[in-house]
């Protein structure tokens, strides 16, 4: 079975543009969740989504946006990029089993780079 | 708020040796605790989990047990190779899942044949 698909794999933009990131669970997973992983830290906690509705949110501003949609996908999209949004962005989906859900698994990332 | 503290790295030892990676946490509640490893050039995957005080969680020859007087939870193997040359992270969720995760920033593991 295919994992956790994350598109694209690298991508370069500069300061004040826009950017949408995709993510494809594993078949069967309803919940997607999005990570920040700046060179040398630990990911941080974006949002979470579950049937297509937000579940979480982390401590990230306004400019961040996500949205699932009816096929479990989703898009991470970030407005007015400035040079601290370059990070790896992770995508994690998640199995719902009697009402609970289980461990994640996580996609490769999508490394932007802001220039 | 929470938040999850490592050791830093990178941590060098060489094959066969014993491996301790420091973790303590900041919770307001009684998360659930979770180490996980990243491999170079691949995404995280989880390592072991321990969802409540006095738990041990174990795989692949690590373990870890959730101390909650001492607020930590500490990653160890007898035995390291060099295969286990990766990045850990442990991290805090209140879903025993690991949904919603706070890491800490990450140790670097260097194993030498």
């Amino acid at each position: 079975d295919a994992g956790v698909t994350q598109s694209p794999t690298h991508l370069i933009k500069t300061r004040g543009q826009h950017v949408t990131l995709r993510c494809s669970p594993i078949s069967g997973h309803k919940s997607v969740s999005w990570y920040q992983q700046v060179l040398g830290q630990g990911p941080q906690f974006i949002f979470q989504y579950y049937e297509k509705e937000e579940r979480g949110r982390g401590n990230f501003p306004d400019r961040f946006s996500a949205r699932q949609f009816p096929n479990y996908s989703s898009e991470l999209n970030v407005n007015a990029l400035l040079l601290g949004d370059s990070a790896l962005y992770l995508c994690a989906s998640s199995l719902r089993t009697g009402g609970n859900l289980q461990p994640q698994h996580f996609g490769d990332g999508t490394r932007l780079s802001i220039l | 708020g929470d938040s999850v503290t490592q050791m830093e790295g990178p941590v060098t030892l060489s094959e066969e040796a014993f491996l301790t990676i420091n973790c303590t946490y900041t919770a307001t509640g009684y998360p659930s605790l979770f180490w996980y490893v990243q491999y170079p050039g691949e995404g995280l995957q989880l390592l072991l989990k321990a969802t409540k005080a006095d738990d041990k969680g174990s795989n692949k020859g690590f373990e870890a047990t959730y101390r909650k007087e001492t607020t930590s939870f500490h990653l160890e193997k007898g035995s390291v190779q060099v295969s286990d040359s990766a990045v850990y992270f442990c991290a805090l969720s209140y879903n025993n899942a690991g949904n919603m995760l706070t890491f800490g920033g990450g140790t670097r593991l260097m194993v030498k044949p």
